[in-house]
């Protein structure tokens, strides 16, 4: 069965710092790869997505991810974060199974920013 | 644009009791739907998917089933609730091969407490 991991479970960073979460996925045909985003008492947004292309994506507020075809891997990264970073940071996985579109997502890597 | 309603939004029910939670996708056409749960550290374990009216994929075996009476309304059911039924469920749309880059947009959950 297709899987995404998320590397940390919870990172803790001060204010300035740089950000990398990474992520993995097991496929090995062709997906989609995205970043979700959750706020504390929001719903999940979407941050960025790759579908083909430039393997360097760049997303909102300052967000980027690279896919790396050969290490299956859709790593997030910001140069310099802030308070307001403080959220729940998902990535996923989409591709067509038998039945349809399915999204499988990683379990999630809790981002706290200390101002 | 497209929207997604949820609701309701919290929702406090006694062991052995019926639920119903309701989705409904406006500004879009055949759209898939999604129920997925989400829990602490575990991130979004989807329940079910549809593909259209009355299709509907379970991925995981439980106490829950879905249905899709009308092309843009999903519902979540149990018929007795059990505790382990507690937790944060979303529901999802996606649409694949359009302008939309085959994209799942999130309402903005229910919080289920079975007591």
């Amino acid at each position: 069965a297709q899987s995404v991991s998320q590397h940390n479970h919870h990172v803790i960073l001060s204010e300035a710092a740089s950000l990398e979460l990474g992520c993995n996925y097991s496929y090995g045909g062709t997906v989609n790869l995205f970043w979700y985003v959750q706020y504390p008492g929001q719903h999940l947004q979407l941050l960025l997505k790759y579908f083909s292309g430039d393997p360097l994506v760049k997303g909102i507020k300052g967000f980027e991810a690279e896919f790396i075809k050969s290490k299956f891997s859709f790593n997030l990264r910001k140069p310099s974060v802030q308070w307001s970073d403080t959220a729940e940071y998902f990535c996923a996985v989409s591709l067509r199974d038998n039945y349809g579109q399915n999204f499988v997502f990683g379990p999630g890597t809790r981002l706290s920013v200390l101002p | 644009s497209q929207t997604i309603h949820q609701w309701p939004a919290t929702l406090v029910q006694p062991v052995g009791s019926p639920l119903s939670l309701e989705c409904t996708v406006e500004g879009t056409s055949n759209p898939n739907l999604y129920w997925y749960r989400q829990a602490a550290g575990r991130g979004l374990q989807l329940l079910f998917y549809s593909v259209g009216i009355g299709q509907i994929s379970s991925e995981v075996p439980q106490n829950l089933s879905a249905s899709r009476p009308q092309d843009r309304q999903f519902i979540l059911s149990s018929k007795k609730l059990l505790l382990s039924d507690s937790g944060f469920y979303l529901c999802a749309w996606s649409v694949w091969g359009t302008a939309e880059g085959n994209t799942i947009y999130f309402g903005e959950g229910s919080w289920l407490t079975v007591v």
